[in-house]
Order: structure tokens, then C-alpha cells, then sequence
């Protein structure tokens, strides 16, 4: 079945550095979607990416959707101890009114002040 | 805006106890409902979804079932839980085909 490979699995940075995780499979979606789950807590959605070859950015994440429409990469620049997390990818090949979504396993971020 | 509410947040439940965890959403009409748990510093494991009130799909086979009784409310529950049933328990809502899922905050359940 459809797979989503999330790397790192997890992360241990110093404050300020810049960090770059990444999604990648061997079938092809229509939409990438990145979010981040703090401690107890549900996910929460950070970019959504409609298009191949889309860059899109949220203050100091900026997430592209491949232009192959088989991965996708997240980066944050200047870490700060509150990027603490997990975070996830998700896709979706959007042929199915179900809306259901394909996970990546998460890459778990800890920041050193 | 769209919100969602599950509760309780916290529930100890012994084991052989039946089980139900409530979710609604608000300020939309007719969303995807989906239920997931998730181990501790695991991945998000779908359990149901939902398209519309009554209809139920399961994803794995398991102790546990789900309902929609009204169109922004989805129930999970259970006869008897296993001690196995312990985890994080999810509720998401989503409105048509590709759209990003909203999470709510969880329940964490643990059986004893």
C-alpha cells in the first residue's frame, strides 16, 4: 500500500541552527500537508501544499511540495526551544471523497537552548 | 471558524470497562470524521472514519467501534477494553477530497 518514508527520525539541535526533515514515497499525491504535535496534544497544521513544485512559507518554515509529486521537505530556520516536537508529513492522492490521509512515522525535534 | 472538542482528556479505565470518548465539531456542515490513536512517540494510527452521519468505516479490525449519530458528533467506544487499548486517542474533521484533517487535543487513556 501507499507509504510515506519521514526522515529523521529524530533531531537533537543546538538553538539557532536551521533544520531540514523530509518526506519522500514511490507513489505520487496531490497534496502535502506538514504538522506539529506538542507534548499531549493533537497535531496542529502548519503548510499545506496544493501544487507540484510549490514553496510555501510560514514565518520560518518553509515547506515544497516535489516537483516529481512523490516528496516533500520541511525546513526551519533559527530554531528556537519552542520548535520542540514532533512533527509530521501527510498526503493525500485526492482521488477519494474519504478525505483519509497517508502519515509519516514523525521526526522528533529537540532544541538545546 | 471550525472547532473541535473531544473529552475527557484523561480517563483511567480498568480493564473489562466499558469505554466512550466523544467528539464534535462546530462551524462547518458535514465533515469527514476520523478517529485515530497513536502509541506513545509512535505514528498516527487511523482507526475510523466517517463521511456522513450513520456511515462507519473500520480500518483495522480491533476491540473497538465507532457511531455518528448526528452530523458533527462521533463516538468511540468499546463492550471491554483490553489493556492493549492504552493510548492517545484522536479526533479530526476534514470537508472534501485532499483538504488537510484538523486534530483535536486528545484523550489519553490508560488501563489498568
Amino acid at each position: 500500500g501507499q507509504q510515506l518514508n519521514q526522515s529523521p527520525q529524530s533531531m537533537f539541535i543546538q538553538e539557532g541552527e536551521d533544520v531540514s526533515m523530509n518526506c519522500t514515497s514511490s507513489s505520487i499525491f496531490n497534496t502535502w500537508l506538514w504538522y506539529k504535535q506538542d507534548p499531549g496534544e493533537g497535531p496542529v497544521l502548519l503548510i499545506a501544499l496544493y501544487k507540484a513544485g510549490e514553496l510555501t512559507s510560514n514565518g520560518r518554515l518553509t515547506a515544497q511540495f516535489g516537483i516529481t509529486r512523490k516528496d516533500s521537505f520541511l525546513n526551519i530556520s533559527a530554531s528556537i526551544p519552542s520548535d520542540v516536537g514532533i512533527y509530521f508529513c501527510a498526503a493525500s492522492p485526492g482521488s477519494s471523497n474519504t478525505g483519509k490521509l497517508i502519515f509519516g512515522q514523525g521526526t522528533t525535534l529537540q532544541v538545546k537552548p | 471558524s471550525q472547532t473541535i472538542h473531544q473529552w475527557p482528556a484523561t480517563l483511567v479505565q480498568p480493564v473489562g470497562s466499558p469505554l466512550s470518548l466523544e467528539c464534535t465539531v462546530e462551524g462547518t456542515s458535514n465533515p469527514n470524521l476520523y478517529w485515530y490513536r497513536q502509541a506513545a512517540g509512535r505514528g498516527l494510527q487511523l482507526l475510523f472514519y466517517s463521511v456522513g452521519i450513520g456511515q462507519i468505516s473500520s480500518e483495522v479490525p480491533q476491540n473497538l467501534s465507532a457511531s455518528r449519530p448526528q452530523d458533527r458528533q462521533f463516538i468511540l467506544s468499546s463492550k471491554k477494553l483490553l489493556l492493549s487499548d492504552s493510548g492517545f486517542y484522536l479526533c479530526a474533521w476534514s470537508m472534501g477530497v485532499g483538504g488537510p484533517q484538523h486534530f483535536g487535543d486528545g484523550t489519553r487513556l490508560s488501563i489498568l
